[in-house]
């Protein structure tokens, strides 16, 4: 059982550059979830879903898109990177609801944007 | 105000001390509650869940009070290895979202 995994681990992108980082899980969850934490800050949620073909927008998804075709993938793409991009995205799955309540995270991924 | 507020700390405490961080939430609606621990340049992981009547889990307690909207979370025996940031967690009633705090530090001094 891998739980969470994300891709690519680090990255450097030059200011217009696109990329997606890659979310997959596979506990079968249908609720995952993108987040972004700066430096000293808590994580703001980017975008989430509730299952395949579901999404909506957190609270931070200005400059991001997000797609969910299969219950285990769950894609971050970024259109026309800027520096305010920097940070460190963590993408999150899990059940929702009663005692089962919680989230697992992946390992995150450091972008930067120079 | 903020959703979900913790004093970023740092709390310094020797090996062994009992240590306690609280958390406020302004949301009255909100429904279930977490502490997490991050340790540096990792994910946040799940500590454990606060539930109305409080809960125990080996040197860790977690109480909720919602009269006062705060979650606390006390750690007895202190070790060096509790060093980590606590990111306390909540998440309003009919939503799916998670607020997160900006957590509280802290290290255990041997």
């Amino acid at each position: 059982n891998a739980g969470v995994t994300q891709t690519p681990k680090f990255r450097i992108l030059k200011i217009g550059q696109s990329m997606t980082l890659q979310c997959t899980q596979d506990m079968n969850h249908n609720y995952m979830y993108w987040y972004r934490q700066d430096p000293g800050m808590g994580l703001k949620l980017i975008y989430y879903s509730v299952g395949a073909g579901i999404t909506d927008k957190g609270e931070v998804p200005n400059g991001y898109n997000v797609s969910r075709s299969t219950t285990e993938d769950f894609p971050l793409r970024l259109e026309l990177a800027a520096p305010s991009q920097t940070s460190v995205y963590f993408c999150a799955s899990g059940l929702a609801g009663g005692r089962a309540d919680t989230q697992y995270f992946g390992p995150g991924t450091r972008l930067t944007v120079l | 105000r903020k959703e979900v507020e913790q004093d970023p700390g740092p709390f310094n405490v020797p090996e062994g001390a009992t240590v306690a961080f609280n958390c406020t939430y302004s949301n009255s609606a909100s429904q279930s509650f977490f502490w997490y621990r991050q340790d540096c340049r990792k994910e946040p992981k799940l500590l454990m869940s606060v539930y109305s009547s409080g809960n125990e889990d080996g040197r860790f307690t977690a109480q909720l009070n919602r009269a006062s909207q705060y979650i606390s979370l006390l750690i007895r025996d202190s070790k060096l290895s509790d060093s980590a940031t606590y990111l306390c967690v909540v998440k309003p009633s009919g939503t799916y979202k998670y607020i997160f705090g900006t957590g509280t530090r802290l290290k255990v001094l041997a």
